[in-house]
């Protein structure tokens, strides 16, 4: 398997553009997960989906942040407009259900808001 | 509610010395705990895993962690630290029964001197 597949890997933008994350799970796995990286706050989880659902979005830091799952297989993290404190490494992980629930992680995102 | 403390934010040892992590968790129900290591520009990789089996649990590239519920600790070890060791550490405590959130401590900076 590949792995968990994120693009872009970097991303550059001014404030107020709109950004679209993209991630595609390992297949077969029914949990995917977004975080997100900062010097000042670590790992934050800012989503999680079961099944395509949202389950826990209670770490989506304000409305301009929405996630969506259309189908098994890929998942986007949208920031729109963005704004400069958005900058961070955002990851997305997947996992399967049973058992002791390991996520794996993709590569990550780099997003800087000039 | 779950949390996890790293103590350290940065950890200097000699290639070939004991290389020790430390981390404590605060949860109200028995525990999953996971260690995972990122290494520069890369994503988090899993080293090992706490599920409620044995208390000394081993993981990959010599690395070690045992569960102390008296003392809610979960430090990693390894005998001998390599050059290759250098990497962020994270601890992770995952929520109870049907929840799958991971809670991870704000990290611990390896480095490994020659």
């Amino acid at each position: 398997d590949a792995g968990v597949i994120q693009s872009p890997r970097h991303e550059v933008t001014e404030m107020g553009q709109e950004v679209t994350l993209r991630c595609k799970p390992i297949s077969g796995h029914d949990y995917l997960f977004w975080y997100r990286q900062t010097m000042m706050r670590g790992l934050e989880l800012l989503i999680y989906f079961n099944n395509n659902v949202p389950i826990d979005d209670s770490g989506m830091p304000e409305d301009r942040f929405s996630a969506k799952m259309p189908n098994a297989s890929f998942s986007t993290l949208k920031i729109q407009p963005s704004e400069p404190r958005d900058s961070a490494v955002y990851f997305c992980a997947s996992s399967f259900g049973q058992g002791d629930n390991e996520q794996f992680f993709g590569p990550g995102t780099r997003l800087t808001v000039l | 509610a779950q949390s996890v403390t790293q103590l350290g934010s940065h950890v200097s040892v000699s290639e070939g010395a004991l290389v020790l992590l430390r981390c404590n968790y605060s949860s109200s129900v028995p525990p999953y705990l996971f260690w995972y290591v990122q290494y520069p520009n890369q994503g988090l990789q899993l080293l090992l895993k706490y599920t409620s089996a044995a208390t000394l649990v081993k993981g990959i590239n010599g690395f070690e962690a045992e569960f102390k519920k008296s003392e809610t600790s979960f430090h990693l070890t390894k005998p001998s630290a390599h050059m290759s060791d250098a990497a962020e550490y994270f601890c992770a405590v995952r929520h109870g029964g049907s929840n799958y959130k991971l809670t991870f401590g704000k990290g611990t900076l390896l480095t490994v001197n020659p």
